[in-house]
């Protein structure tokens, strides 16, 4: 079955630090998505990014953070600056685009701040 | 701005009976309603969704209703399984407005044997 891929798995960073988080999303599909979940709380949308541009974005997603599709197939998103508060779960999903709205997503990354 | 909610955080049932998780929203402008099923360490896995003009679509054990004078839908598990045990979001999305999933906050749900 089709996966969606992130690395790594666990970042640690240094708070100013700047990271990038990858994910791989399914081949044919054409709508991709960062999500969050800060320990405890609800999965947070971030950023959707559809024909190479960000077509949404929620309040969370401020200038700190960027969103890439470098190659066709990978999809970056970039602090620049951690803070604590950026330490959370971050999920990268996608979806072709076509029939009902069942996203993929993939494993997470767990962003720890210190 | 909490449009879409689970009340209980945590339901427990046997093995062997129904399991049935409820979600309650706010937005009549959504245009699917999506359940998640998500294990420790793991990204949520779709399960089951149901279109706002349908009132029940049912997959294997699963069953999603949706009422929507009550703004109310649930998810039904029969027969429950160990392996069922996991936290389960109910999501929304509208088709109109950028095609983001709004969660709620989840309910973790324990089949014991």
């Amino acid at each position: 079955e089709p996966e969606v891929t992130q690395t790594p798995s666990h970042q640690v960073t240094q708070m100013g630090q700047e990271v990038i988080l990858r994910c791989v999303p399914i081949s044919n599909h054409l709508y991709f998505y960062w999500y969050r979940q800060i320990l405890g709380q609800k999965v947070e949308f971030l950023v959707s990014f559809y024909n190479n541009e960000i077509s949404e974005k929620s309040e969370i997603f401020d200038d700190q953070f960027s969103v890439e599709r470098p190659d066709g197939s990978n999809f970056t998103l970039k602090i620049r600056s951690t803070k604590l508060e950026d330490s959370a779960m971050y999920f990268c999903a996608s979806r072709s685009g076509t029939g009902a709205p069942g996203y993929t997503f993939g494993s997470g990354t767990r962003l720890t701040v210190v | 701005d909490q449009q879409v909610k689970q009340n209980s955080p945590s339901l427990s049932v046997q093995e062997g009976r129904i399991s049935i998780l409820n979600c309650d929203y706010t937005n009549s402008m959504f245009d699917y309603f999506l359940w998640y099923k998500k294990y420790p360490a793991e990204g949520p896995t779709f399960l089951i969704s149901i279109s706002s003009i349908k009132d029940k679509n049912e997959d294997g054990r699963f069953t999603v209703f949706l009422n929507k004078s009550a703004k109310h839908l649930s998810l039904h598990i029969v027969p429950s399984q160990p392996g069922d045990s996991a936290v389960y979001f109910c999501a929304a999305i509208s088709l109109n407005a950028g095609n983001m999933l709004t969660f709620g906050g989840g309910t973790r749900l324990m089949v014991k044997p």
